[in-house]
């Protein structure tokens, strides 16, 4: 019964490729994510959809394509994968606390090697 | 500038020790929320703590607890009673203004090593 889940957990692929990763979140959260970490282990916000509408959208290459076809899946496509794409990608989902925090819930992350 | 920065890139500490992990940041919103999260070698993000900019005591939550220090812009984990589970990455990290979104800024984050 885990609460976010992403797949595939290891993606080694080639520079060009085109590649999806999943992610299911069964919290009924109405917030989703994208975040990124680098080889320095520097976690950056991608994306944020809430209920299906994109909310955040940093400076993402446009080659990053979320789609999220309702409020417990966001997906993240990429395509003519580069070198620096190689990380790993956490999708999270949110809500807000009693204490008026807005804890984010993160999957297991996915870590993608372009070769 | 960077907006959160933790300034110890590796600690070690004795088991059943407590220990101090250091985060300061910069914002010039009234309204903030801080929060720290765990990383252990798995890979998984756990959320630990969280200090909104207006609550008055400091956060504590089991055998962790936030020093918060507003006016020197501060939030350092404290965690008492170190366990050998508690070797991890720890992140501080930021939510800015009073829109309660989840983006979230996060430091370069500080590697725990408890020693038995």
């Amino acid at each position: 019964d885990t609460a976010v889940s992403q797949t595939p957990k290891y993606l080694v692929t080639q520079m060009g490729n085109d590649k999806s990763i999943k992610c299911e979140q069964n919290l009924g959260h109405d917030t989703m994510y994208w975040y990124k970490q680098d080889s320095k282990k520097f976690l950056k916000i991608m994306f944020s959809y809430n209920n299906k509408e994109l909310i955040i959208n940093e400076t993402v290459p446009n080659r990053f394509s979320p789609k999220s076809p309702d409020k417990a899946h966001l997906n993240l496509h990429i395509n003519s994968l580069e070198l620096g794409d190689s990380a790993v990608y956490f999708c999270a989902s949110s809500q807000v606390l009693v204490s008026g925090a807005n804890v984010l819930t993160f999957g297991a992350g996915s870590r993608l090697t372009v070769l | 500038a960077q907006k959160i920065t933790q300034t110890q890139p590796g600690m070690f500490v004795q088991e059943k020790e407590a220990v101090t992990l250091d985060c300061t940041y910069d914002t010039s919103d009234p309204s903030y929320g801080l929060f720290w999260y765990k990383q252990p070698s798995s890979g998984e993000m756990i959320f630990l703590i969280y200090q909104g900019s207006y609550d008055q005591q400091n956060a504590t939550e089991g055998r962790y607890s936030l020093n918060f220090q507003k006016a020197r812009k501060s939030a350092n984990l404290v965690i008492s009673a170190s366990q050998l589970g508690d070797s991890a990455m720890y992140f501080c990290a930021m939510r800015e203004g009073s829109g309660n979104t989840g983006k979230l800024i996060f430091g370069q984050g500080t590697t725990l090593q408890v020693k038995p």
